[in-house]
């Protein structure tokens, strides 16, 4: 089984300009999360979604739009890139729906890099 | 909201000896807290995770206790090893949301 595949691994895009990581997971997993990783501030939540067909956001949104596509595959787009964008996401998935006291499966992260 | 504390942010340890990394979280909702290990250029992978109801749980040289009287949780490797090199990531949660320390990296000298 692959797990949690995200695509793509690297990034550099313009300021202002727009892309999507994509994120599918082979475990039949019921929710999703987008994470990124700053360093000193661990992983915080830009999105998830509990079971396919809802979305919700985390603790840090803006600027950031999701899409749960189906119950394999859950998309971030950056519409407008900023350089405070610069990071490393990662996408997780878990079996509990709706709930986060269950083990998180991740991805191996997507670095974007804003100039 | 929940807030995770997690010291040290780096340590260094000869192989062989035992580290420990402490997490303070402050809702006292919280009942259920993981433990993660970032190896570099991966996604965290699960190590441990105690609830609530437990105080301590051990898995090989790996163990995590719990104080939920003082909001406090732990980790311990005993025995380290190169492999135990890595950042390691506390976390919180109150079955809804999730919250993760700022994570330790963890060096064992050879």
């Amino acid at each position: 089984n692959a797990g949690v595949t995200q695509t793509p691994k690297f990034q550099v895009l313009k300021t202002g300009q727009s892309m999507t990581l994509q994120c599918a997971q082979d475990m039949n997993h019921n929710s999703m999360y987008w994470y990124r990783q700053d360093p000193g501030m661990g992983l915080r939540l830009i999105y998830y979604s509990a079971s396919e067909g809802t979305t919700d956001k985390g603790e840090v949104p803006n600027g950031y739009n999701v899409s749960r596509l189906n119950k394999r595959e859950f998309s971030l787009r950056l519409e407008s890139a900023a350089p405070s964008q610069t990071s490393v996401y990662f996408c997780a998935s878990t079996q509990s729906q709706g709930s986060n006291t269950g083990e998180l499966f991740f991805g191996e992260g997507s670095r974007l890099t804003v100039l | 909201g929940e807030n995770v504390e997690q010291h040290p942010s780096t340590l260094s340890v000869q192989e062989g000896d035992s580290a420990v990394i402490k997490c303070t979280y402050s809702d006292s909702a919280s009942n259920y807290f993981p433990w993660y290990k970032q190896e570099l250029g991966k996604g965290p992978q699960l190590i441990i995770d105690i609830r609530s109801n437990v105080g301590e749980k051990k898995d090989q040289r790996i163990a995590v206790t719990l104080n939920k009287t003082a909001k406090h949780f732990s980790l311990h490797i005993t025995e380290t090893q190169p492999e135990d090199s890595a950042v390691y990531f506390c976390a919180a949660s109150d079955d809804y949301k999730l919250s993760f320390g700022a994570g330790t990296t963890v060096t064992v000298r050879a």
